[in-house]
């Protein structure tokens, strides 16, 4: 089961770009990489997913080095609706020991 | 909106009751969840279900019981809860149970044991 660490949480001003590292030693070959999106009382939503190199759609971009032990979510000029908790997931089936682990999180603050 | 509802949304409960928590996905998708976060831990997953079929449990206690009647609803029959199992209880679907599927989440009920 590859865990991921990620820093517990950041401050950003409005409208700077935010990137967030996640670190994943252990990646297996066919994992994929997601990152989900968490406001107080709700159910986290999928922001974006990757397998290597950089993928980008209207939210987000994600980088991921040859090696796959890390990944980077950035944030392009983040507002206060941005604050938030950003989970960083690593797995190929969601089942048994392979299953999704959503850690603690990195607690976002945008600050006006 | 996300395709997947939850209800109710919020519900107290004495340590006695027969409570349900009940979850539908409008999304046509093959696997259910259900997640349990407490006041700021990591989201626990509890059970899942794939095309009625249940796949995981994550050593849940027995006082929580799931039922997927078919692959749109999900739901979890609580019975003599103790408070420490107050939380927010989600319940998520996917299409399929690999790492690339994404899952969407409900709303989630707030639980509070007296």
């Amino acid at each position: 089961l590859a865990k991921t660490t990620q820093p517990i949480s950041m401050d950003s001003y409005e409208g700077q770009e935010v990137n967030i590292t996640c670190s994943h030693n252990n990646i297996a070959t066919n994992d994929y990489i997601t990152w989900y999106q968490q406001f107080p009382s709700q159910g986290p939503r999928f922001i974006i997913q990757g397998y290597k190199t950089k993928v980008t759609n209207e939210v987000a971009s994600l980088f991921i080095p040859a090696d796959r032990k890390s990944s980077t979510l950035s944030l392009p000029r983040v507002s206060l609706s941005d604050t938030a908790v950003y989970y960083c997931l690593v797995g190929e089936d969601q089942t048994g020991a392979n299953n999704l682990f959503f850690g603690t999180g990195t607690r976002l603050t945008v600050i006006p | 909106e996300t395709g997947v509802t939850q209800t109710p949304r919020h519900l107290v409960m004495g340590m006695t009751n027969k409570k349900s928590l009940k979850c539908e996905q409008h999304l046509g998708h093959n696997a259910m969840y259900w997640y349990k976060q407490s006041a700021k831990k990591p989201l626990e997953l509890m059970f899942v279900y794939s095309l009625e079929e249940r796949v995981e449990n994550n050593s849940v206690p027995s006082r929580f019981s799931p039922e997927c009647p078919n692959s749109s609803h999900l739901f979890l029959h609580l019975h003599t809860l103790q408070p420490e199992d107050s939380a927010l209880y989600l319940c998520a679907s996917s299409q399929g149970l690999t790492g690339a599927d994404e899952q969407f989440f409900g709303p989630g009920t707030r639980l509070t044991v007296l």
